[in-house]
């Protein structure tokens, strides 16, 4: 089946210590986006892809990076993670303008 | 700027009623309106796409409507189950693909 696959699916990491969370996609969708969900609000953006495109938000930190080397996947890199960091980081993809998003299931990341 | 808003942020009502779940958009220039449904500690799942040309969409219990003009969405859900205690979330899609989440609704389908 088509679909967006993240992994880990859980992710405890030390403070201050690098961390990569993975994304994939068999959809061949051009758009990829990372979100950031904290408990009871609602998704925030950080950034997104069209394509080879980066498209980084205004109010996205620093600390959050990202790498696409192929359609297929997409990396979220938190070069040093606070324990404020600490949420469920949301991939989805869309295929074009206009045709919707389309969720993989998350990653829990815990900060100690 | 484009602010998504849902009301209520939670509601409860017994098994077998039928209810409504809001979803307001501060600016009607969007390309899309998409609900989702998202269980504790999951991913979002797609429930419906209503297109900005459209007015609303259908599928089995559940009915979408889109109204630009007044920047607002409904999704129905008839016949509630306790299976359909879940967040809904509404996002509205804009120009340079970004989009818009809603705060969702908690709902709790009582047995």
């Amino acid at each position: 089946d088509a679909m967006v696959i993240q992994n880990p699916r859980y992710q405890v990491t030390q403070f201050g210590k690098p961390v990569t969370l993975s994304c994939s996609q068999t959809l061949n969708h051009n758009v990829m986006y990372w979100y950031q969900q904290k408990s009871s609000q609602a998704p925030k953006l950080l950034f997104h892809y069209y394509d080879k495109d980066f498209n980084n938000e205004a109010d996205t930190p620093d600390n959050f990076q990202s790498r696409r080397p192929n359609t297929s996947f997409c990396f979220l890199d938190i070069r040093s993670p606070g324990l404020g960091d600490a949420a469920m980081y949301l991939c989805a993809t869309s295929r074009d303008p206009g045709k919707g998003q389309y969720f993989g299931p998350g990653t829990r990341l815990t900060v100690t | 700027k484009q602010e998504v808003t849902q009301i209520p942020a939670a509601l409860s009502v017994p098994e077998g009623e039928n209810l409504v779940l809001n979803c307001s958009f501060t600016d009607s220039a969007i390309y899309n309106l998409q609900w989702f449904r998202q269980d504790p500690g999951k991913g979002l799942t797609s429930l419906l796409l209503i297109q900005s040309s459209q007015r609303e969409q259908t599928s089995g219990r559940l009915n979408a409507s889109l109204d630009k003009s007044s920047g607002r969405s409904t999704l129905y859900i008839a016949a509630s189950q306790p299976g359909d205690s879940a967040t809904y979330l509404c996002a509205a899609e804009y120009n340079f693909n970004k989009f818009y989440f809603g705060s969702g609704t908690k709902l709790n389908v009582k047995p």
